[in-house]
């Protein structure tokens, strides 16, 4: 079974430029998390998807931030302008379960890592 | 709201020798509470979960925990640490109603010398 791919898994910008990230789940999984990690601290929830429709993403930066899951699958995250206080590590995870009936585990990516300069 | 406290920054411990790893949580309701580990350069991967029953929950790679309700706490054990056991360790809770994502706490770095 693939697991959760993530591109690009490291990336370089200047500050005020934007930019994506993009991942695709495993087969199946109905629910997709974006967390960010910043050096040093856990995964913070940004957004949660289930199918194509957001569950939560009371934590996402909608000034900057935006996100999105349109026919169900794939997801990408994008930010623009982005901040020095942007650089960090983007996981991406997902689950086979609806997320009101999640008891099991979350799978993720190997992360995009972000530097903002 | 939901949140996990892992007190210790990094835990040292010989091969061989015991390992534990603290973690506390707060929840409003009933806790599902989860331990996942992190390699360099890696994502996380589940190591195990409590969810309801023995508070004794066994997982991978010959890891424990034990969820003590009166002291909300949810602490990874092995009985004798490995070298390859050195990683990032995450403990992460939910509560058991609604359709809330994972909260994760701070992480504990676990050294083990050979």
């Amino acid at each position: 079974e693939a697991g959760v791919a993530q591109s690009p898994r490291y990336k370089i910008i200047e500050k005020r430029q934007s930019v994506a990230f993009w991942c695709n789940p495993i087969s199946g999984h109905a629910t997709l998390y974006w967390y960010q990690q910043i050096l040093g601290q856990g995964p913070k929830l940004l957004i949660q998807f289930q199918n194509n429709g957001v569950v939560d993403d009371s934590q996402l930066p909608k000034d900057r931030f935006s996100a999105e899951r349109l026919k169900g699958v794939d997801s990408t995250l994008k930010i623009q302008p982005a901040k020095l206080e942007d650089s960090a590590v983007y996981l991406c995870a997902s689950t086979a379960l609806p997320g009101g009936m999640n008891t099991g585990e979350l799978f993720f990516g190997e992360g995009s890592r972000l530097t903002v300069l | 709201a939901q949140s996990v406290a892992q007190p210790e920054d990094q835990v040292n411990v010989a091969e061989g020798n015991p390992l534990t790893v603290k973690c506390t949580y707060s929840v409003s309701g009933n806790p599902y509470l989860f331990w996942y580990v992190q390699y360099p350069n890696r994502g996380l991967q589940f190591l195990l979960k409590y969810i309801t029953g023995d508070n004794l929950v066994k997982g991978s790679y010959g890891f424990e925990a034990e969820f003590n309700k009166s002291q909300t706490s949810f602490h990874l054990k092995k009985p004798s640490a490995l070298v390859s056991d050195s990683a990032l360790y995450f403990c992460a809770v939910r509560e058991d109603t609604g359709r809330r994502a994972l909260t994760f706490g701070s992480g504990t770095r676990l050294q083990v010398q050979p």
